[in-house]
């Protein structure tokens, strides 16, 4: 069974830093390609970014709003994915989901999110 | 960059069938990596069709997708109540970019 445990989550300040994790098991996660999507509170989806598999180059691809902010990264030994946020802003504020993609184009499995909150 | 247009909202009775549009720009329909995802209030998405027809093992075969220039279509047949949440689509839009659409919610009668 294909399971995504988000962590890490919590309340920051504006210009904090926080770092979210994602611990993956039940399928091969060396050779996975891996996603992080978030979800304003009220609102729809946001693309944030993806990394391919080390077998697939590593190349790691951000969506615009986060570009330059965020940092995602990934430790196979560990069976884990990282989303390393810095500068953090209000807008930011989100339930971040940690995704399985079984190919290039699709969001398979979905973690139950990790909640950021960014508020002075 | 393409922007992903749903409607707000949808609504049929049990049994009916009902379809969920996404149009998008120029760039959108070059690709035909449509995806749908279904969310249920306090829920995680759920992967309902990807490659802008293809059903994953599991998913309800009331459930079906299509792509017609720049707008694909979800498609829901014998509607029940089950199927009330919120529906998503999803796709490529080059440059290494994805775009989910705004959102349509569906109430079921």
């Amino acid at each position: 069974e294909v399971q995504l445990e988000e962590s890490g989550g919590g309340l920051v300040t504006p210009g904090g830093s926080l770092r979210l994790s994602c611990t993956a098991s039940g399928f091969p996660f060396d050779d996975a390609w891996m996603s992080w999507v978030r979800q304003a509170p009220g609102k729809g989806l946001e693309w944030v970014g993806r990394i391919k598999s080390m077998a697939g180059g590593g190349t790691v691809d951000y969506g615009a709003a986060v570009k330059g902010r965020f940092t995602i990264s990934r430790d196979d030994s560990r069976d884990t994915m990282y989303l390393q946020m810095n500068s953090l802003k209000t807008e930011d504020t989100a339930l971040y989901f940690c995704i399985w993609c079984g190919s290039p184009h699709k969001f398979d499995y979905w973690g139950q999110g990790a909640l950021v909150t960014v508020s002075s | 960059q393409s922007a992903l247009t749903q409607p707000a909202s949808v609504s049929g009775s049990p049994g009916q069938s009902i379809a969920i549009s996404c149009t998008g720009t120029s760039d959108f329909g070059s690709y035909n990596v449509v995806s749908w995802y279904q969310q249920h209030p306090g829920k995680a998405p759920k992967l309902m069709i990807y490659e802008g027809t293809r059903r994953p093992s599991g998913v309800s075969d009331r459930f079906s997708g299509s792509k017609s220039g720049n707008t694909a279509s979800l498609t829901v047949s014998g509607l029940q109540a089950e199927d009330e949440a919120d529906y998503y689509c999803c796709s490529y839009v080059g440059d290494s970019s994805w775009v989910f659409g705004g959102g349509t919610k569906l109430t079921v009668l």
